[in-house]
């Protein structure tokens, strides 16, 4: 069975603190990992990964794929509360136009 | 760009009606639009998956009578709820894909809080 395993389920740091989460993938045929940010309404989009090695970086975000080792990361550095929200990974495979969904990870930002 | 709206925002309305959810791409053409529902607390759910021109693709469980989808453009797909009952109840989000070859990344929409009383 096709699974995204993303941890920890739920963080709690500082300001100022810098962050990793983590995602694993077990996906037939997969083909790229995307990293959404959740607030309160729908996620918005944040990277798309396809190749390994490759970090990917926007601001004091930024992303990895090891396509071996079958795993992704999001960096965030110097967090802030506007940080705070549920960041979710999901994998596409070949000859599917599906999202395979992690649960998730949640991040609380404190001041 | 990659904007994606959806309306209404929010709605309530009681058992037994029928409500419509629009979801429009403004600036890209989508060929492929998906639905999902999100339950408090919990990752998306993903419901169908509609193709311009074509019938959706429904997910196990879903009932597809119960949740018309109608894709009739490049640009819009919309969710009808018929004969609405509370536990239909449920935060729905659609999102879209670009109609360009090797383009894996949906948007998403801002989504619907359904409420039926």
């Amino acid at each position: 069975e096709d699974k995204v395993v993303q941890s920890p389920l739920s963080l709690v740091v500082h300001e100022g603190d810098t962050v990793t989460l983590n995602c694993s993938y077990e996906v037939t045929n997969f083909r790229s990992l995307l990293w959404y940010k959740q607030e309160k309404k729908a996620p918005t989009f944040l990277f798309m990964l396809t190749s390994s090695g490759i970090e990917k970086k926007s601001g004091r975000l930024s992303s990895i794929l090891d396509k071996k080792e079958l795993f992704s990361i999001l960096n965030i550095t110097a967090t802030q509360t506007g940080d705070s929200a549920v960041y979710l990974c999901a994998a596409t495979q070949g000859g599917s136009e599906k999202l395979v969904f992690g649960k998730g990870t949640k991040l609380t930002v404190n001041p | 760009g990659a904007v994606v709206s959806q309306h209404p925002s929010r709605v309530i309305c009681k058992s037994g009606t029928s409500v419509k959810i629009e979801c429009r791409s403004l600036d890209f053409q989508a060929t492929t639009m998906f639905w999902y529902r999100q339950f408090p607390k919990q990752s998306l759910m993903l419901m169908a998956t509609s193709n311009e021109g074509s019938k959706a693709t429904y997910e196990q469980g879903v009932e597809k009578d119960k949740f018309l989808i109608n894709h009739a453009s490049l640009t819009l797909s919309t969710l009808t709820v018929t004969s609405a009952h509370p536990e239909d109840s449920s935060f729905y989000i659609c999102s879209a894909r670009e109609a360009s070859p090797g383009t894996d990344t949906q948007y998403f929409g801002p989504g619907t809080r359904l409420t039926v009383l």
